[in-house]
């Protein structure tokens, strides 16, 4: 199974710019997707193919990457971002990350 | 709009079996791939399998397939998880999702219900 690592937490103040990463166990190529997730609530996609932001989501989020390295970037952050931001992978079957979780100062 | 509404899920008996439904509203059903994705408490995403547009191709994650069956209903527009041996491992909120249309190059939910809980415990 492909694994993708993302780091537990991280805490930023509201304005501010935060990059959230999540690395694969092997190529996926643009195959990454993210998605957020706010407490009680199911999953929101943000981003699919690496980089296209999905219709109705604010331009504040961006994704990059390919192949082993992806990044999710929020620019301004703003307080309704606090959430769980998971990544996803479907170039070799398909596994979610752990979650990385955000928090506002 | 978009709307998928799970239905289902409650206190279940360990090694009992538990049908959950999904329906769908908004767009046109048999047009799209759809999906189960299940979250254990304070816990990540697990991806449980998918079905496609008419039911001739359905896989499952390799540690669910023995357990669970993924169906559709096109003309109702309703998607089915039939869950069979349960166990406490598998208390969780299951969400279905909606997959792909045709045509598309990458695999993802664009969108998701708002889930249902199933508690599996004596």
């Amino acid at each position: 199974d492909t694994v993708l690592t993302q780091s537990p937490a991280l805490a930023v103040s509201p304005g501010e710019r935060v990059t959230i990463s999540c690395r694969a166990s092997e190529s996926v190529s643009t195959g990454m997707h993210w998605y957020q997730q706010k407490p009680g609530q199911q999953p929101k996609l943000l981003i699919y193919g690496a980089s296209n932001l999905e219709s109705g989501v604010p331009a504040r989020f961006s994704g990059s990457g390919s192949g082993t390295d992806f990044t999710l970037t929020i620019d301004p952050v703003e307080a309704d971002d606090t959430a769980t931001y998971f990544c996803q992978q479907s170039w070799n079957d398909y596994t979610f990350g752990a979650g990385t979780k955000l928090e506002l100062k | 709009e978009v709307k998928l509404v799970e239905s289902g899920g409650g206190l279940v008996q360990p090694g009992r079996s538990l049908k959950l439904s999904c329906a769908a509203s908004g767009f046109s059903f048999n047009d799209y791939w759809m999906g189960w994705v299940r979250q254990a408490p304070g816990k990540g995403l697990e991806w449980i399998g998918e079905i496609n547009q008419d039911s001739s191709t359905i896989n499952y994650t390799p540690s669910l397939k023995d357990k669970f069956t993924i169906s559709r209903d096109n003309a109702q527009n309703t998607l089915y998880l039939q869950m069979s041996k349960l166990g406490s491992e598998d208390t969780a909120i299951y969400y279905c999702a909606r997959g792909p249309g045709y045509n598309s190059y990458y695999w993802y939910f664009d969108f998701w219900g708002p889930g249902t809980m199933v508690t599996v415990s004596s």
